[in-house]
């Protein structure tokens, strides 16, 4: 079946500027995670949806970064007033009930010029 | 807060055994996971073992799980070039929250 898809694949942005990135997780999985991930460096949690709400957002790193997930499945990461510094891959990953097997999409390159 | 560790290097030989550590904090731990990157690739997930276990085995891969110690191992049997790549430990807690090392290059030597 289809794994987790990511769009856009890329994404280069100017300084200051609005970006969404979207996550489509497995058919049926409930839990949802975003992740970021610098060059030479681990995922870093950034949030976590179990169904439409976020169960655990202490990742974020600060109030320009948000993420919904209004219908339980699709969920969108909003970055506003982009700074050089959120250039990373934005990983979405699922995983079903339990939980323990998680699924990762092939991540969203952000890059803020 | 918890914390992964492990190294960021390591270099076998083809045909050798390679062996990848990783220590972790959370005592809480529910599940351990080892996943691979491959360069410009997603995550793979490679195995994973529940924290009342201490170790599986899945054909060449296995996972040593010391709880009292809180380290992990994987062990690649008779490694090959495709297994070069990144390999990440990670653990998860009872918040479900999964925290992630800073990966070990495995790199294959001929």
């Amino acid at each position: 079946g289809a794994g987790v898809s990511q769009t856009p694949s890329n994404k280069v942005t100017e300084k200051g500027k609005y970006v969404e990135l979207r996550c489509d997780p497995i058919s049926g999985h409930t839990a949802l995670y975003w992740y970021r991930q610098s060059l030479g460096q681990g995922p870093e949690f950034l949030i976590y949806f179990q169904g439409t709400g976020a169960a655990d957002d202490s990742g974020l790193p600060n109030d320009r970064f948000f993420a919904v997930r209004p219908e339980g499945s699709v969920s969108t990461l909003k970055i506003q007033r982009t700074e050089r510094g959120d250039s990373a891959v934005y990983l979405c990953a699922s995983s079903s009930q339990d939980g323990y097997e998680q699924y990762f999409g092939p991540g969203t390159r952000l890059t803020v010029t | 807060g918890e914390d992964v560790e492990q190294s960021l290097f390591l270099s076998v030989r083809e045909g050798d055994s390679s062996v990848i550590n990783c220590t972790y904090t959370d005592s809480s731990s529910t599940y351990l996971y080892w996943y691979k990157q491959e360069p410009g690739a997603g995550l793979q997930l490679l195995t994973y073992i529940f924290s009342n276990m201490d170790m599986k085995q899945d054909q060449r891969l296995t996972v040593l799980l010391n709880k009292k110690d809180k380290h992990l191992s994987l062990r690649i049997a008779d490694t090959q070039t495709g297994d070069s790549a990144i390999y990440f430990c990670a653990e998860k807690g009872r918040d479900d929250k999964i925290i992630f090392g800073k990966g070990t290059r495995l790199h294959i030597l001929p």
